[in-house]
């Protein structure tokens, strides 16, 4: 079936950086984009960026852009999420999901703990 | 981007309908069809209800459905059921690929 799986959480200093993964599979890799959204404890869900698998073309969200950064495997079909500088208020559950508008798809969310 | 404007809450009794706003800008929902609508239960995953202002993905129920108007979209739940229950999030394209979500509307039924 069409699944995104993401990895396990993560426990990470002020300053430091994250890598989050997202594995597709039961579909065509490198025919649907793959976008990224935050959600902070107890606060709604926020736009960070999106990919196009097949080129690599990335977007950003203005607030992140400079701190994270897009990038796919497309022999793993896997696409990765990198945040860094990270600080207390990146706390929270990192979602990918399939789609270049909608997003039809999701993985299971990644928490990303920010503590010193 | 500023998120689009969903009020905190919304509530109605088993059996009626439900409509939440969306308000945007001229520069996201008043340009582009590509509004779409999200359902989430605690420690849940988003899910798509609703996608290009109106469509409804594949085993949505009928009684969800989605309009705009303007520079605001709406989604409406009819015949309100428990499991309807959740936080939904409004989302629309603002160009160039780049995306901004609605503050999200608790739903309560009755």
């Amino acid at each position: 079936q069409i699944q995104l799986v993401q990895s396990g959480a993560e426990v990470r200093k002020p300053g430091a950086s994250v890598r989050v993964s997202c594995k597709a599979s039961g579909y065509t890799f490198t025919n649907f984009y793959i976008q990224w959204v935050r959600q902070a404890p107890g606060h709604g869900l926020e736009w960070m960026g999106i990919i196009n698998p097949g080129g690599g073309s990335t977007t950003y969200a203005e607030k992140f852009r400079g701190r994270v950064t897009l990038t796919r495997d497309t022999s793993t079909r896997t696409v990765y999420m990198e945040l860094r500088s990270l600080r207390s208020e990146d706390t929270g559950v990192y979602y990918c999901a399939r789609g270049e508008f909608d997003m039809d798809v999701w993985g299971q969310g990644t928490t990303v703990i920010v503590s010193s | 981007q500023s998120a689009l404007t969903q009020p905190r809450s919304v509530s109605g009794f088993r059996g009626q309908s439900v409509t939440i706003s969306c308000s945007g800008t001229s520069g996201d929902i008043g340009r582009y069809n590509h509004v779409s609508w999200y359902q989430q239960h605690p420690d849940k995953a988003p899910k798509v209800m609703i996608f290009d202002v109106n469509k409804r993905p594949a085993g949505v129920p009928d009684r969800f459905s989605g309009s705009k108007s303007g520079n605001t979209a709406s989604l409406t739940i009819s015949a309100l059921q428990g499991d309807d229950e959740g936080d939904y999030y409004c989302c629309s394209s603002t160009g160039s690929y780049s995306h901004v979500f609605g503050s999200g509307t608790k739903v309560t039924v009755l």
